[in-house]
Formats: structure tokens, sequence, C-alpha cells
């Protein structure tokens, strides 16, 4: 099947630094990934659509200069989240679009700003 | 509109019995959903999915029904077994959405010995 993964797996930074978060479809090649946010005991919400080679669509709400995603190759998109705040604290998953519809979730990193 | 969950609920079930978990969708321009299951800690797992021209499809121990008339899906869990015990999530796309998912509040499956 196919296999998304995430690095770090978890992360904790001190306030106003910035971190970035990797999503890797390992045995599939993916031109559309997408990048959730999930808060304890809620449900996933979409932050953006990232898009190999154009830049990312973002949901209505979410802050593009603060979630910085990029989508340099087919197999790879990163998350940067920046001058990082208590309030980012949550659960960031990835997934990435193998074929015309199925997506495959990578396990999620964990951030925890200080 | 979107689904957010502010809280889960809980359906509590003993071991071997059957599990019914619901989920009421938003768009009746959707046309593609899908039923997920999140261990805790780690990112969706993909269960069974069902296209709007179906009402029903089968899977290993699992049964999606979907009922377009009052925008309701269901995933029937037959036995169920400790190891189903998760978060269940239903999401919902439509064609021309751009692939997106829009993912309902989630119902937290506890299963007993």
């Amino acid at each position: 099947g196919a296999v998304v993964s995430q690095h770090p797996s978890w992360v904790i930074c001190k306030s106003g630094t910035s971190v970035k978060i990797e999503c890797r479809s390992l045995d599939f090649q993916a031109t559309t990934m997408f990048w959730y946010r999930q808060f304890p005991k809620q449900s996933l919400m979409l932050m953006a659509t990232s898009n190999e080679g154009s830049k990312a669509t973002y949901e209505q709400g979410v802050e593009k200069d603060k979630f910085l995603i990029n989508h340099a190759s087919l197999t790879l998109s990163t998350l940067t989240v920046t001058s990082a705040h208590p309030e980012d604290s949550s659960f960031y998953i990835c997934s990435a679009l193998a074929g015309v519809e199925t997506q495959y979730f990578g396990p999620g990193t964990r951030l925890l700003v200080l | 509109g979107e689904s957010v969950g502010l809280h889960l609920p809980t359906l509590s079930v003993q071991e071997g019995d059957n599990s019914i978990i619901n989920c009421a969708y938003s768009n009746s321009a959707s046309d593609y959903f899908i039923w997920y299951k999140q261990e805790s800690g780690k990112g969706p797992q993909f269960i069974i999915d069902i296209r709007s021209n179906m009402d029903k499809r089968q899977g290993q121990r699992v049964t999606v029904l979907l009922n377009k008339t009052v925008k309701h899906l269901s995933l029937q869990i037959a036995a169920t077994q400790p190891g189903d015990s998760a978060v269940y999530f239903c999401a919902e796309s439509f064609s021309g959405g751009y692939n997106k998912l829009i993912f309902g509040a989630g119902t937290r499956l506890a299963v007993h010995p």
C-alpha cells in the first residue's frame, strides 16, 4: 500500500522560533498533498493544498505567511510554522493524493511551542 | 459547510458485538465518502469508501451505508474486537472540489472485553 511519512514525529520549540515539518510519499509520486491540523479531541481541519511546482492554496482563515508550504518535488512537501506561538501547538497531519482521489495520510507531527 | 467537532461522542460496545457508527454529512453535492480510523497519536487510516451512486458497500468486517436523501452515512463493524477501539471519522468530497476532504466530528469507539 501507499506509505506517507512525516518528520519529525514530535517537536518542542521555543516561542518565536520556526519549525519545519516534512511530508514524504515513499512509494508513489504525489503532485498534490494536503496539510491538516488537529487539536485535541477535535476533527481534522484542512489548512492548505500543496501542489508540486506551484503555490499552495490556503483555506480561509489560515495565514499563508505563517504557515509556509513548499512542494518542490513529487515526493516531498514541507510545512514551516514561522514565529511559532503556544497557540500553534497542535497535531499536524499531511496526506498525499495517490491517483485520482485517494488520500493516504502520514503519521502526524506533534508540535509543542513553549 | 464544514463539520467541526468540539467534543467526541463515544460508542461503547462489548467485544463480539456489532458496532454502528453514524455520520451526518454537510454538502448535498458531495459524491465521494470515506471512513477513517484514527488511533491515539497516529494519522487516519483508510477503512472503506463509497461513491454517491451506491447505497451500500462491504469490506472485510465493515459495511458502509449511504442515505443521500437525509445526508447520512454509517459504518457497521461486525464482531467488534478490542483492536477496533479508536476514533472513527467520516469524510466527504465532491467532484470539482479539488479532492478536498471535509471531515466529520468523529466518534470514539470503546470496545470492552
